[in-house]
């Protein structure tokens, strides 16, 4: 069963500092990763997707980075805002799948 | 340019009790789903459609019935709410059901069964 895995569950850092999320996956054949953004009562929004070819990607003070040899992707967060407190969901599909893999999400809380 | 709109955001229904979640997007995509999003577990997909009179099962499609006679609108029915219906649902759309696309999720709606 392909499965995303996320680590930590969560976290609380200090506003400017920087954090990074860890995702592990084991869906096969790999199409794609995507990271999204989830506010508290609203639904996900993407912030990056990441095809096989890719190994890292920004968006703003998000830099998302994959190594599909390791099944691995991490998600950094550069000079934390208290906007950035937020879940992080990881979301891996497979190669000529409709099905989206996702994972519990790394709940991260900034405070001033 | 709405994108995903759902509705209601609240819903309180009693054990036993039908309802139909509305979900309908404006940017002609082809690709709509329907996920359930459950406490320190990721969405879970329940039906989805490939296009207007085309539905499949997903993950969890048990207590669930969709139809898709448009492109822009996506229903999702509870036939019979259970407790275990409890949770927050998600209607997403995407231009095409392959990948590389990406996915637009509408507002949510939390649906507590008593």
């Amino acid at each position: 069963k392909n499965q995303v895995e996320q680590s930590p569950q969560s976290l609380i850092i200090l506003e400017g500092k920087n954090c990074t999320l860890q995702c592990n996956y084991t869906v096969s054949p790999f199409s794609n990763l995507r990271w999204y953004k989830q506010d508290t009562g609203r639904g996900p929004v993407s912030l990056t997707i990441m095809t096989f070819s890719e190994n890292t990607k920004s968006n703003g003070r998000y830099t998302a980075t994959l190594d599909a040899d390791t099944k691995q992707s991490s998600l950094h967060i550069t000079a934390s805002q208290l906007s950035d407190s937020a879940s992080y969901i990881c979301v891996v599909s497979a190669f000529n799948d409709y099905k989206l893999s996702f994972g519990a999400g790394t709940t991260v809380t900034v405070r001033a | 340019n709405a994108g995903v709109t759902q509705t209601p955001k609240f819903q309180v229904l009693k054990t036993g009790q039908s309802m139909t979640l509305q979900c309908a997007q404006d940017m002609n995509h082809e690709y709509m789903s329907w996920y359930r999003q459950d406490p320190g577990m990721g969405l879970r997909l329940i039906h989805y459609s490939v296009g207007a009179g085309i539905t499949d099962q997903g993950e969890v499609p048990n207590g669930y019935n969709v139809s898709r006679s448009t492109t822009e609108d996506f229903p999702l029915r509870l036939l019979s709410a259970a407790p275990s219906q409890t949770s927050v649902y998600f209607c997403a759309s995407s231009y095409h059901r392959d990948l590389n696309t990406e996915a637009f999720f509408g507002q949510g709606t939390r649906l507590t069964v008593v």
